[in-house]
Order: structure tokens, then C-alpha cells, then sequence
């Protein structure tokens, strides 16, 4: 049982370029979340979706879209990104009636 | 609007002594209260829940709802508590599933 898997890893990208952060899980959870994580700030919600085919904003949204693609999968695309991106990216999800999320390993994603 | 404030970035100890991490919070319903650990390079994991009161790896917390508080304790710290620390909070009851974590709080075990 894999829980939430996050690809890649790792990421450098170059200021202006595109890129799609993917994220599933395998608990048949409804709920799905993208934070990000800063020194100093902790973790800030950018988007997340309560259920298959509804997504809503979050704390910090700006520059960034989001596709629940199914039950199971939940992307995160940065259309032009900025330096200001650069950041831990984690997904969470949970299931209804269970408050706590889980995490996956997250994403380093530097961009210069 | 919900909020958590753990106010100290850094926290360090020596291996034995009592640990306290503090976090307080502000909303203005009934909330729900979790202690999150990440060790170094690791995934987030939840550490424990309010409403379960149970102790894990020697950490205990209670809500105090008329300090606004929910701090994290440990008798005798070991060095293999050394991680980050996050207080998070959500609501409870109806759809209000997001978390709102705190800054964090790096606890740091000396040997």
C-alpha cells in the first residue's frame, strides 16, 4: 500500500518554463491537497479539492492551477514558473470523516 | 479566521530533560488539534490528535481551550526526537477538512 506517491522528486526548472507536479493515492480517500512548504512559513495550502471534480483555493494560489483528474489523481501545474516557486510541494489527502491527512515524500523544486 | 502560532522557531535541549513545544490558536468554533513530526528529509507524519488523548513515543498534549493552547510535552527527551514540529488546526464538523499548520517548531536533542 503506497498511500500518496508524488512525482518526481526533484525538479530545476528555468523562469518561464511549465511544469505538471503529479500526485495519487491508493486509500480511495475523497479529499485531495497541494501545499508548500517554506523555511520559516511552515506549510501553506495552495489548492485543494474536498471531492472528485470540485477544487477550491487555498491560502497561497496565485501562479498556479490544479486538475483533479480522477478520484485518485490530483496535479498541480505551475503555467510560467517563478523563482519565487521554489519550494518544497507536498500532496496530502484524507478521507471524509478523518480529519488528519496523509502525506507523500513531497517535491524539491528549484527554479533559477 | 483560523490561525496557529507556535512561537518558537528553535528549540534545544539536552537528552533527558523535559520538552515542552508551544502552540496556540485562535478560531472561533470547536476545533480539532493535531501535533504533526517530520524528521529529516522525511514525509510529514501525524504525531497525535486531541480527541484520541493518547500518548505516543512519549509525547502528550491537552487541549486547554480556556488558554487557547495545545502544547506538546515530553518527560525525557531522546535524541531521536530531534525534527521539525508542526501544530495544526481544523475544524470540526461539517466539511472544513483543511489544515492550518504553524510556522513550526525545530527541536533539537543534544546528546
Amino acid at each position: 500500500n503506497a498511500g500518496v506517491t508524488q512525482t518526481p522528486k526533484f525538479q530545476v526548472l528555468k523562469t518561464g518554463q511549465s511544469m505538471t507536479l503529479q500526485c495519487a493515492q491508493d486509500m480511495n480517500h475523497n479529499s485531495m491537497y497541494w501545499y508548500r512548504q517554506d523555511p520559516g512559513m511552515g506549510l501553506r495550502l495552495i489548492y485543494y479539492s474536498a471531492s472528485e471534480g470540485t477544487t477550491d483555493k487555498g491560502e497561497v494560489p496565485n501562479g498556479y492551477n490544479v486538475s483533479r483528474l480522477n478520484k485518485r489523481e490530483f496535479s498541480l501545474r505551475l503555467e510560467s514558473a517563478a523563482p519565487s516557486q521554489t519550494s518544497v510541494y507536498f500532496c496530502a489527502s484524507s478521507d471524509s470523516g478523518e480529519r488528519p491527512q496523509h502525506f507523500g515524500d513531497g517535491t524539491r523544486l528549484s527554479i533559477l | 479566521a483560523q490561525r496557529v502560532t507556535q512561537p518558537e522557531k528553535l528549540l534545544s535541549v539536552f537528552k533527558g530533560a523535559p520538552v515542552e513545544l508551544k502552540c496556540n490558536y485562535s478560531y472561533s468554533g470547536s476545533p480539532e488539534l493535531f501535533w504533526y513530526v517530520q524528521y529529516s528529509r522525511q514525509r510529514l507524519q501525524l504525531l497525535l490528535r486531541h480527541i484520541s488523548r493518547e500518548s505516543i513515543k512519549g509525547f502528550t498534549a491537552d487541549l486547554n481551550k480556556g488558554e487557547t493552547s495545545f502544547h506538546l510535552k515530553k518527560p525525557f527527551a531522546q535524541e531521536e526526537d530531534s525534527a521539525m514540529y508542526y501544530c495544526a488546526l481544523t475544524g470540526s464538523g461539517g466539511s472544513n477538512y483543511k489544515l492550518t499548520f504553524g510556522k513550526g517548531t525545530l527541536l533539537t536533542v543534544n546528546p
